[in-house]
């Protein structure tokens, strides 16, 4: 068990530019998070998965982002047409559905958008 | 709308003594609520959590205190360790015992000093 795996660790883009985020949860955890922090705020939660169901998405996931979990295993975050508020660091996160306790969080990816 | 408010920005305390960080939350939904930990440059850090039948958890040097009535929970960590250094995140979730969609407060940097 490695943890939570999210890659890129950083990511520059010139607006307007495609870009996507790939995550790789813990092996056994069904339930996959994604969220969006930005400086001096907390983690703010954009959609989950359970299995590769998207049960939930946040009104902050505009059309411009899309988050895919095939086969319920790992996910990606796409955001097209990039604008320079998406700059924030991405955070990944999984858990079992029964789980007590936190999720595990990955160390995220930094988005920069110039 | 902040739902959960971490209103101290920042705190220092000296090693050895007692570290308290404060929430508070408006939602009367929430039903469990969770300290993480973060460090630069990492994902969040799960820490400890609290379910609303309980008014008190406690893990080793970390406590959580949970006053429904008053809205309002808290970590005590004794004695406070230079590895404590870091963001604290309070989180609450609108489900019993399970971490599903979390809504975070904006942290609290705690400075341990020698």
């Amino acid at each position: 068990d490695t943890g939570v795996s999210q890659n890129p660790r950083h990511k520059i883009t010139k607006r307007g530019q495609n870009v996507t985020f790939r995550c790789d949860p813990i092996s056994e955890h069904n339930r996959l998070y994604w969220y969006r922090q930005t400086l001096g705020q907390g983690p703010e939660f954009l959609t989950y998965f359970q299995n590769e169901a998207q049960l939930e998405k946040s009104r902050l996931l505009s059309d411009r982002f899309s988050a895919e979990r095939p086969k319920g295993s790992f996910s990606t975050l796409e955001i097209q047409r990039t604008e320079q508020g998406d700059s924030a660091m991405y955070l990944c996160a999984s858990s079992l559905v029964a789980g007590v306790g936190g999720y595990t969080f990955g160390s995220g990816t930094r988005l920069t958008v110039v | 709308d902040q739902q959960v408010k971490q209103n101290s920005p920042s705190l220092s305390v000296q090693e050895g003594r007692i570290s308290i960080l404060n929430c508070d939350y408006t939602n009367s939904m929430f039903d469990y609520f969770l300290w993480y930990k973060k460090y630069p440059a990492e994902g969040p850090t799960f820490l400890i959590s609290i379910s609303s039948i309980k008014d008190k958890n406690e893990d080793g040097r970390f406590t959580v205190f949970l006053n429904k009535s008053a809205k309002h929970l808290s970590l005590h960590i004794v004695p406070s360790q230079p590895g404590d250094s870091a963001v604290y995140f309070c989180a609450a979730s609108p489900f019993t015992g399970t971490a599903s969609k979390l809504t975070f407060g904006t942290g609290t940097r705690l400075q341990v000093t020698l």
